[in-house]
């Protein structure tokens, strides 16, 4: 199974701070890597796929790279609803493999 | 709008059975597979499998081949997990997401709380 590591398990952050989040793949996933938002009690919404592309509806604030195996999610000026915990997916093969989770918080 | 909405709270005992149900609006059912991702209380998210929705073959995580059955009724637009033998690691919140082919889950199912105690 590929594994999907999210090294950072919280991260705290002042508004309009720069943010970024980090995900580690163990193995070459091409551009098969998806970003998803969780707020408390709510589903997963999803943010960022095939590694830069933004959703629909989300804002440019939220934009996601790669380099190699090293994926990235940044948030270029974080806002109050921003917080809530960050996933990477990976889908290239099965199973299909969540990072563990980036739970962001304001300082 | 595009909604998948899913069954009630359940609280079981050890040993026994349940089914959640996911019901699509707002689009062509068997246009997306249904996948099934499971959140253990205060934990991540873990992928279960999917179900294509067109001809109704299942595909499972290893994790949960045996007491995890993926079925459809496409006539109401709906997907259903069961889960048999429940156990007390069972207890979590089990989310339906759509996926088109090549893509990633676009769309989710607001979740159905399981929780498995005697």
């Amino acid at each position: 199974d590929i594994q999907m590591t999210q090294s950072l398990a919280s991260l705290s952050a002042s508004l309009e701070e720069i943010v970024t989040i980090t995900c580690q793949a163990s193995q070459d996933i091409g551009n098969w890597l998806a970003w998803y938002q969780q707020k408390p009690g709510k589903s997963p919404q999803l943010l960022i796929h095939s590694a830069t592309s933004l959703a629909d509806g989300i804002p440019s604030r939220f934009s996601g790279s790669r380099s190699g195996t090293q994926y990235s999610l940044k948030i270029s000026r974080l806002q109050v609803e921003d917080t809530g915990i960050y996933y990477c997916l990976q889908r290239y093969s099965n199973p299909w493999t969540f990072g563990g989770g980036t739970k962001l918080e304001l300082k | 709008q595009i909604q998948l909405v899913q069954s009630g709270p359940e609280l079981k005992k050890p040993g026994e059975s349940v089914k959640i149900s996911c019901k699509a609006s707002g689009y062509t059912f068997t246009d997306y597979a249904m996948h099934w991702v499971k959140q253990a209380p205060g934990k991540g998210l873990k992928w279960m499998g999917w179900i294509n929705t067109y001809t109704g073959k299942p595909t499972y995580a290893d994790d949960f081949k045996g007491r995890f059955v993926f079925s459809l009724e496409a006539s109401a637009s709906t997907a259903n997990l069961q889960i048999s033998n429940l156990k007390n690691e069972d207890t979590a919140t089990y989310f339906c997401a759509r996926v088109i082919p090549g893509y990633v889950m676009d769309a989710w199912g607001q979740g159905a709380s399981v929780t498995v105690s005697s």
